[in-house]
């Protein structure tokens, strides 16, 4: 079963407001990821991350902007919330090249639902 | 052209028949194909996995790869009704950046018939 935990699960929030979504792992992946997922429809990849300090954006523009201090933690961060970013977050991880047979694996934690009034 | 191609569905199955699920891909350097499922409202989880030419077979699961077609292939053997859900095809391939991505289709939405 993969360790990667999400937190908050639940979030309804005002507009204009900051918010952070945290995720962890506890697997020591180098990898991690963020996607964005509205009900019914298809994964998008906004942020990843291949080790401390790096991060690129992803595939589909995003207002959010994410750190990575620490192997285990990636946390995403909205400035100022808009009714616009209400979806499903959802945070990955995968182990580098070697460490496991399952090749770029991705891992999934539990999701944040958020909503942004 | 996506990357990663599959038919949305939603594709219907009765209960104990064969469920065939597809996907092609767009990129000949890709090494390596995975199979989530994901229940509504839940994240995905890995289900099957393939890196060489031909059948893997998982308990009541086999995927199918054909390289030189570009076509990732999953069969459900006596398809149950817990098996309804969204099924995503993965591939692994490399980014702009030079480094390992992992591509996802818009997934197919099984529905098995009781």
């Amino acid at each position: 079963e993969a360790d990667i935990y999400q937190t908050p699960r639940y979030l309804v929030i005002g507009t204009g407001k900051k918010i952070t979504l945290e995720c962890s792992q506890t697997m020591g992946h180098d990898k991690m990821y963020w996607y964005q997922q509205d009900p019914g429809m298809e994964l998008h990849l906004i942020h990843y991350s291949y080790g401390v300090n790096s991060t690129e954006k992803g595939d589909l523009s995003s207002e959010s902007t994410v750190s990575r201090i620490r192997t285990e933690h990636f946390p995403l961060t909205l400035e100022s919330a808009r009714p616009s970013h209400t979806s499903q977050y959802l945070c990955a991880s995968s182990p580098r090249f070697g460490q496991t047979e399952k090749y770029n694996e991705q891992f999934f934690g539990p999701g944040t639902r958020l909503t942004v009034l | 052209q996506k990357e990663v191609e599959q038919n949305s569905g939603p594709l219907s199955v009765p209960e104990g028949a064969i469920a065939s699920l597809n996907c092609t891909y767009s990129d000949r350097g890709s090494q390596s194909f995975f199979w989530y499922r994901q229940y509504s409202g839940k994240s995905p989880e890995l289900i099957m996995f393939i890196y060489s030419n031909g059948d893997k077979e998982d308990g009541r699961f086999t995927a199918q790869l054909n390289k030189a077609s570009q076509y990732v292939s999953l069969l459900i053997r006596d398809s149950q009704p817990s098996d309804s859900a969204t099924y995503l095809c993965a591939v692994n391939g490399v980014s702009n950046f030079g480094n390992e991505k992992l591509t996802f289709g818009t997934g197919t939405r099984l529905t098995i018939i009781p």
